[in-house]
């Protein structure tokens, strides 16, 4: 159980283009999603937090305009890359938490970017 | 500020030269404490979750003990399997985010 995907698992584009990264939990209704971001050899940094039906809480850095999340449903959360560049090239992992309780996250495999 | 740190950084062990690495935190209110494992170019695996101080979990050959300041996630005969980085986070009662902290990375050489 708790099993959560990403989609694509690699994604390659031209500077200037948007990409989308689907992230779906597959075995249970998720209260919430979670979108980091991670370096090499860095740990992961939380991007923003997302509830069903409303608005992402964006952390401080991290441009809305740029990384646009969507949460439509309980079992699937995206995000947006518009206009990437260069610096956008990162490995993206989506969580997902248990509705009620104690939450406790399950991440997705990952996403890489590469902006060229 | 909540804060999260581990050490070491890094730990090269031989098969079956048991160790411990720590966690120590420092939160507000401390809602529950995480360890994850995360293997190259893949997300990060739930290990345990504890709770409260005191509270101990184990699963195969790990342990995860935590104190009001500390965690140790200790390894008892490791096996080249368990390479990885092992994250620990920490969850408040102010919000649902996770605080990780920098991870360690274990070798363990057969």
């Amino acid at each position: 159980g708790a099993v959560v995907s990403q989609h694509p698992s690699w994604v390659i584009c031209k500077s200037g283009t948007s990409v989308k990264i689907e992230c779906r939990s597959l075995d249970f209704q998720a209260t919430t999603m979670f979108w980091y971001r991670q370096f090499p050899k860095q740990s992961l940094m939380l991007m923003a937090t997302s509830n069903e039906g409303s608005k992402a809480t964006y952390e401080q850095g991290v441009e809305k305009d740029k990384f646009l999340i969507n949460h439509a449903s309980l079992t699937l959360s995206t995000l947006t890359v518009t206009s990437a560049h260069p610096e956008d090239s990162s490995f993206y992992i989506c969580s997902a938490g248990f509705r009620g309780g104690q939450e406790t996250q399950y991440f997705g495999p990952g996403t890489r970017l590469l902006v060229l | 500020e909540d804060q999260v740190t581990q050490s070491p950084e890094a730990l090269r062990l031989q098969e079956g030269e048991s160790s411990s690495l720590n966690c120590s935190y420092t939160v507000s209110g401390l809602r529950g404490l995480f360890w994850y494992r995360q293997d190259p170019g893949k997300g990060p695996e739930f290990l345990f979750t504890l709770y409260s101080a005191g509270e101990e979990k184990e699963k195969e050959r790990l342990k995860a003990t935590l104190t009001k300041k500390e965690s140790f996630l200790h390894i008892t005969a490791p096996k080249p399997e368990d390479s990885a980085t092992y994250l620990c986070a920490v969850q408040t009662w102010y919000g649902n985010k996770l605080v990780f902290g920098a991870g360690t990375i274990l070798r363990v050489k057969s």
